[in-house]
């Protein structure tokens, strides 16, 4: 049963660190999506890629956040520094194309300190 | 602005009783609507509706479009503990390619 994969599952960290979140698409998908979900805002889009082309990041603060398919198996969303209000349940979604449902990973909860 | 508003924002009923989940979207090129249920980690997904008024329909669990109207309802009928989890309505737009805006979800507990 194919599945999107993300690591780490859980990441606490003080702020000012860099993390990295890592997340394997399912094989064949060809669109990868960031959501950040928390309480007060629910899920946001933070980034977007089709065949590992960047589409849309608008939903991502610039300064701190940036988003890379190094590969069609790996998509990394990275924080550099990090802040407390960067906590939150960080998603990555795939799809086989255009007006399919989106797959869901089980997400990494991330707690700056 | 919202451009998906789902209500209520949560519900809590026993065992047995049906509930009716609400979706409403304002977008310029509509495409299609997706409901997920969400547990305790990934949202999972349930239905995608792009034609009004033609119903959706997985066991309790039925859906329902209208694009007149811009909403959509999600029925569940004799709830069970198990359908306890948040559920999240989605449109994709036709000039965003494949992504989903999410609404803020309705959080459904069943009790027993």
């Amino acid at each position: 049963d194919a599945r999107v994969t993300q690591t780490p599952r859980h990441k606490v960290t003080e702020m000012g660190q860099e993390v990295t979140m890592r997340c394997q698409p399912i094989l064949g998908h060809n669109t990868v999506f960031w959501y950040r979900q928390t309480m007060m805002q629910g899920l946001e889009l933070l980034a977007y890629f089709r065949n590992r082309a960047p589409l849309d990041d608008s939903g991502m603060p610039k300064d701190r956040f940036s988003a890379e398919m190094p590969d069609a198996t790996l998509a990394t969303l990275k924080i550099q520094p990090s802040e407390p209000r960067d906590s939150a349940v960080y998603f990555c979604a795939s799809g086989p194309g255009l007006g399919s449902p989106l797959h869901f990973g089980n997400g990494t909860r991330l707690t700056v300190t | 602005e919202d451009k998906v508003v789902q209500s209520p924002l949560s519900l809590v009923v026993h065992e047995g009783d049906t509930v009716t989940l609400n979706c409403s979207y304002e977008v310029t090129n509509f495409r299609s609507l997706l409901w997920y249920k969400q547990e305790k980690k990934a949202p999972t997904f349930l239905f995608m509706l792009t034609s009004s008024g033609i119903e959706k329909k997985s066991g309790r669990l039925s859906s329902i479009l209208d694009k007149k109207e811009l909403f959509s309802i999600l029925n569940i009928t004799a709830t069970q503990t198990g359908d306890s989890a948040i559920y999240l309505c989605a449109v994709r737009e036709g000039n965003a390619g494949n992504m989903l805006t999410f609404g803020g979800g309705t959080r459904l507990m069943v009790k027993p």
